[in-house]
C-alpha cells in the first residue's frame, strides 16, 4: 500500500494568497484528519471527517480555513487568504475506524 | 477539555542507559497511542494500549498504561543512538477517532 499521499510537499507563497493541501488516505480507510503542526503549538487537529462527512472542525483557526472531502480518496484543505502565521507543517492522517492513525509525509507551507 | 502532558519534554541519554517518559492525562480514556518522529519526517506508530494494565514491547521500548493513574509510560532500555527522535503519546478521549497528543519527548542518546 503507497499509504497516506499529500501534495505538495513543499509551499512557498506570498501573503493574501489562496493555497491548497491535498490529501489522498489510504484505500478502505474512513476516517480522515488534518493536523497542524508548528514548535510553538505542537500538533493540533484542524478537522477530521468520517465516511466524507465533516464530524469536528472546531480545531479550525479561522474563517480562511477550509476543508472538504468531495470522495473516499481525496481531500483538501485550503487557506484564502494566507498569512505569515499559517506557515507550519499540515499533516494528514487516516485510520479504518476507531484504531491508529496513519500519517502522511506533511506539507511544508511558508507565508512570506 | 482533554489534557495531555508528557515529561520530561528533553532527554538526553547516554548509550547503554535506561529511562522512562510518562504520560498523563486529565479524562478517561482507554486508547493510548505512543508515536514516533524523525526530524523533518512524519509520525509513525509505535504501539496502540487498548485496556487497563496494557504492556507493549518493541525492541528496546516498552510500553505500558494504568488507566486508574491516567497515566502512561514509555520504557527505554540500554539506549542506542537510532533512538534519537521526538516520542508523542495520543489519547483517544472517547469523541470517536479524535485524538489528543501530548506536546512530545525530544529523545537525544549520546554515544
Amino acid at each position: 500500500d503507497a499509504g497516506v499521499i499529500q501534495s505538495p510537499r513543499h509551499e512557498v507563497t506570498e501573503m493574501g494568497q489562496e493555497v491548497t493541501l491535498r490529501c489522498k488516505p489510504i484505500s478502505g480507510h474512513d476516517y480522515l484528519f488534518w493536523y497542524r503542526q508548528t514548535m510553538m503549538r505542537g500538533l493540533e487537529l484542524l478537522i477530521y471527517f468520517n465516511n466524507n462527512v465533516p464530524i469536528d472542525d472546531s480545531g479550525m483557526p479561522e474563517d480562511r480555513f477550509s476543508a472538504k472531502m468531495p470522495n473516499a480518496s481525496f481531500s483538501t484543505l485550503k487557506i484564502q487568504p494566507s498569512e505569515p502565521r499559517d506557515s507550519a507543517v499540515y499533516f494528514c492522517a487516516s485510520s479504518p475506524g476507531r484504531t491508529t492513525q496513519y500519517f502522511g509525509p506533511g506539507t511544508r507551507l511558508t507565508v512570506l | 477539555e482533554l489534557k495531555v502532558e508528557q515529561n520530561p519534554l528533553f532527554l538526553s541519554m547516554q548509550e547503554g542507559k535506561n529511562y522512562t517518559i510518562y504520560c498523563n492525562y486529565s479524562t478517561t480514556s482507554d486508547r493510548l497511542y505512543w508515536y514516533r518522529q524523525d526530524p523533518g519526517k512524519s509520525l509513525e506508530s509505535l504501539f496502540v494500549l487498548l485496556s487497563n494494565g496494557a504492556v507493549k514491547q518493541e525492541g528496546r521500548l516498552m510500553a505500558s498504561l494504568d488507566t486508574k493513574a491516567r497515566l502512561s509510560t514509555l520504557h527505554i532500555t540500554a539506549a542506542v543512538h537510532d533512538l534519537s527522535a521526538t516520542y508523542f503519546c495520543a489519547v483517544d478521549d472517547r469523541s470517536y477517532g479524535k485524538l489528543t497528543f501530548g506536546q512530545g519527548t525530544i529523545l537525544t542518546v549520546h554515544p
